[in-house]
């Protein structure tokens, strides 16, 4: 079956940058973008954006832009996400999702467990 | 940009009853929206998709329909696992969520 299977929990400082893996069994990798959403405490779900991982080509929501970085390692079949310049508010859960589907047909299926990130000084 | 919201913001039923869940899209997404579950330190799971396909595995009592701006969700009769919040997904705008729990 298709399983996504994240890091683990991170602690950080302010200002500093979290890198998050994604490795993923049961489909090939090539075939499907890689979304990644997180979730702050108590809060809803927030895109943050998309890899290709057959070209390596991205898309990130503009809120992100400039602070984060989405790539993948097809030799291990794994995604990653890197947030820098980190603030108390990125405190939050963050997942990757497998997209399926275009246009009406899109979701995301399976999602990861998640990994906690905390920003704390 | 399009806003995806959603009421009522909770929603107390008891089981065995029917829950209905709205969704609206500030503008027309004709039938691109998708249903997701979310427990309690869990990850969202895919319920709907297409606004009326049921995901692999969602039991029959999960319903989605409409299209346009107006959306539903509908649990025939909850059972005690589907207590949870529930989100709607235009391509990458979510809904605020429904909290379904026990009246």
């Amino acid at each position: 079956q298709v399983q996504l299977v994240q890091s683990g929990a991170e602690v950080k400082k302010p200002g500093a940058s979290v890198k998050v893996s994604c490795k993923t069994s049961g489909y090939t990798f090539i075939d499907n973008y890689m979304h990644w959403v997180r979730q702050a405490p108590g809060q809803g779900l927030e895109w943050m954006g998309w890899i290709n991982p057959n070209s390596g080509g991205t898309n990130y929501a503009q809120k992100f832009q400039g602070r984060v970085t989405m790539t993948r390692d097809t030799s291990i079949s794994t995604a990653y996400m890197e947030l820098r310049s980190l603030r108390s508010d990125d405190t939050a859960v963050y997942y990757c999702a497998r997209g399926t589907g275009t246009g009406q047909w899109l979701r995301f299926d399976p999602w990861g467990l998640g990994t906690l990130a905390t920003v704390s000084s | 940009e399009i806003v995806m919201t959603q009421s009522p913001a909770t929603l107390s039923v008891s089981p065995g009853e029917r829950a209905t869940l709205s969704c609206r899209a500030s503008q027309s997404v004709s039938s691109n929206l998708a249903w997701y579950q979310q427990k309690p330190g869990q990850a969202p799971r895919l319920l709907i998709y297409g606004a009326s396909t049921r995901a692999t595995g969602i039991p029959a009592r999960f319903s989605g329909s409409g299209s346009g701006t107006e959306f539903t969700l509908t649990i025939s009769s909850l059972q005690s696992e589907d207590f949870a919040v529930y989100y709607c997904q235009h391509q990458f705008t979510f809904g605020p969520g429904t909290k379904v729990d026990i009246k």
